[in-house]
C-alpha cells in the first residue's frame, strides 16, 4: 500500500526566513511525487514534480529514495507563500492509477 | 481558468435527502476523481474513473456514488445525506500523473 505522511499540520516561519515542509512516503515500486499548493480560496494547483527538478515560485523539492522523502524547501519565505501545501504520490505501475495525498501542511508566513 | 467545473459551488441539505454534484471539464482528459477534504485528514479519494465504461471506488466510498455521464461530465451522489459527509469535495481530472482540479463544492448536511 501507498502512503504518504506530512508530519506538520501547521508550520508557522517569518518572512525572509528559509522554509521546509517535510514530506515521507511509503512505496515499494517507483513513485512519482508531487508537490500540490491551495492558496486561500482558490483550488488546488501543481506547485512541482520530482521528474521536472525546477524552482517553481523559488521552491524546490528533491526526492531522496534512501530516506524515502520529498520534502519542500524555499531559502526566503515570503508573505505570498501562505498557503496550504499537499505532497501527493502517483505509481507508475499501474499507469498512476490512484494519487494519494498526504494530510497536508499549512504554511502560515508572519510579516 | 475554467477549465474543471462544479456545480453547485455551495450546499446545505438536510439529513436522508439525495443530493448530486456536478462536474464538467473542457481538459478532454480521459480520467476523472472525485474526492472529500477535511481538516486534519487532507484529500481521500471517494470514486475515479478512466473512461466512460471504467468506475471504479477510492478508499471512502461507501455512503457514495458516481456516474460518468461522458468523457466530460462526472458527478458524484450521496444517497441519503448524514452529517458527517459535511466536507469540501473536489473534482480532478487527470492527465496521466498530474491532475487538475475544480474550484470546490462546500456541502453541509443539517
Amino acid at each position: 500500500a501507498q502512503r504518504v505522511t506530512q508530519p506538520e499540520k501547521l508550520l508557522s516561519v517569518f518572512k525572509g526566513a528559509p522554509v521546509e515542509l517535510k514530506c515521507n512516503y511509503s512505496y515499494s515500486g517507483s513513485p512519482e511525487l508531487f508537490w500540490y499548493v491551495q492558496y486561500s480560496r482558490q483550488r488546488l494547483q501543481l506547485l512541482l514534480r520530482h521528474i521536472s527538478r525546477e524552482s517553481i515560485k523559488g521552491f524546490t523539492a528533491d526526492l531522496n529514495k534512501g530516506e524515502t522523502s520529498f520534502h519542500l524547501k524555499k531559502p526566503f519565505a515570503q508573505e505570498e507563500d501562505s498557503a496550504m501545501y499537499y505532497c501527493a504520490l502517483a505509481p507508475r505501475s499501474g499507469g498512476y492509477q490512484k494519487v494519494t495525498f498526504g494530510t497536508g501542511t499549512k504554511l502560515q508566513v508572519i510579516p | 481558468d475554467a477549465d474543471v467545473t462544479q456545480t453547485p459551488r455551495n450546499r446545505i441539505t438536510k439529513t436522508g435527502k439525495r443530493i448530486m454534484l456536478e462536474c464538467s471539464q473542457t481538459k478532454g482528459h480521459d480520467r476523472m476523481y472525485w474526492y472529500r477534504q477535511d481538516p486534519g485528514l487532507g484529500l481521500r479519494l471517494i470514486y475515479y474513473s478512466f473512461d466512460v465504461k471504467d468506475i471504479n471506488k477510492g478508499e471512502i466510498s461507501d455512503g457514495y456514488s458516481v456516474s460518468r455521464q461522458a468523457q466530460a461530465k462526472f458527478s458524484l451522489s450521496l444517497e441519503s445525506a448524514i452529517p458527517n459527509q459535511t466536507a469540501l469535495y473536489f473534482c480532478a481530472t487527470g492527465s496521466r500523473s498530474e491532475q487538475y482540479f475544480g474550484p470546490g463544492t462546500r456541502l453541509t448536511v443539517t
